[in-house]
């Protein structure tokens, strides 16, 4: 099975403090994602990236930027946390969609409390 | 991007009904339906999925059915159990193809 790893379950965090969530997957997968996840407001793309240094911005990118050194580790990174960016984050991977793919594989998630 | 409206947002039925939880999509290219599954505390998993060149596919229980000439998919289950009560998600591809618009979800309870 594919795993999609996320170093921390839980974090609390202060205002201000730059904070780093990170994501393993261990199948040579092209594709990462980043999204949060919101009561009510469904799965919302933060960054995505289709490769080694590639990025791209998804639907919510402010307060956000993202690193791929390498192609099985994709960082989120909250450059000066606030507390609207308290959520459930969570990475996702998956091959380049085609007629064989079904999907993403997710992340078991983070939950992230700005205090 | 691809715009994708879930409904209803919360679902309950008694043990053994029928749950159906409709979607719309917008981008008339998109080619590829996945469902999740959440279940309290966990992460999504892809339960069932459809392409556009088939118009329903089942599995066991659960179902998917495209309408792609109005551009909606649903999710039927029957014979709910228990177990079936989580958060569903459908989801539809859009951009440059490579990453998904989701549902805002449907929270659903199954009673015993």
């Amino acid at each position: 099975d594919v795993k999609v790893t996320q170093s921390s379950r839980y974090l609390v965090k202060r205002t201000g403090e730059k904070v780093f969530l990170e994501c393993v997957q261990d199948m040579d997968h092209e594709n990462m994602f980043w999204y949060r996840q919101d009561p009510g407001l469904g799965l919302r793309l933060i960054y995505f990236s289709y490769d080694v240094k590639m990025k791209e911005k998804g639907d919510i990118p402010e307060g956000y930027s993202v690193s791929r050194e390498k192609k099985e580790r994709f960082s989120l990174i909250l450059e000066s946390a606030s507390t609207n960016q308290t959520s459930m984050y969570l990475c996702a991977s998956s091959p380049v969609l085609g007629a064989n793919v079904r999907g993403y594989t997710f992340g078991s998630g983070t939950r992230l409390t700005v205090v | 991007g691809e715009n994708v409206e879930q409904h209803p947002s919360t679902l309950s039925v008694q043990e053994g009904d029928s749950a159906v939880i409709k979607c719309t999509y917008s981008d008339s290219a998109s080619n590829y339906f996945p469902w999740y599954k959440q279940e309290l505390g966990k992460r999504p998993q892809l339960i069932i999925d459809i392409r556009s060149n088939v118009g329903e596919k089942k599995d066991q229980r659960i179902a998917v059915t495209l309408n792609k000439t109005a551009k909606h998919f649903s999710l039927h289950i029957t014979e709910t159990q228990p177990e079936d009560s989580a958060v569903y998600f459908c989801a539809s591809p859009g951009g440059t193809g490579n990453q998904f618009y989701f549902g805002t979800g449907t929270s659903l309870t199954v009673i015993p």
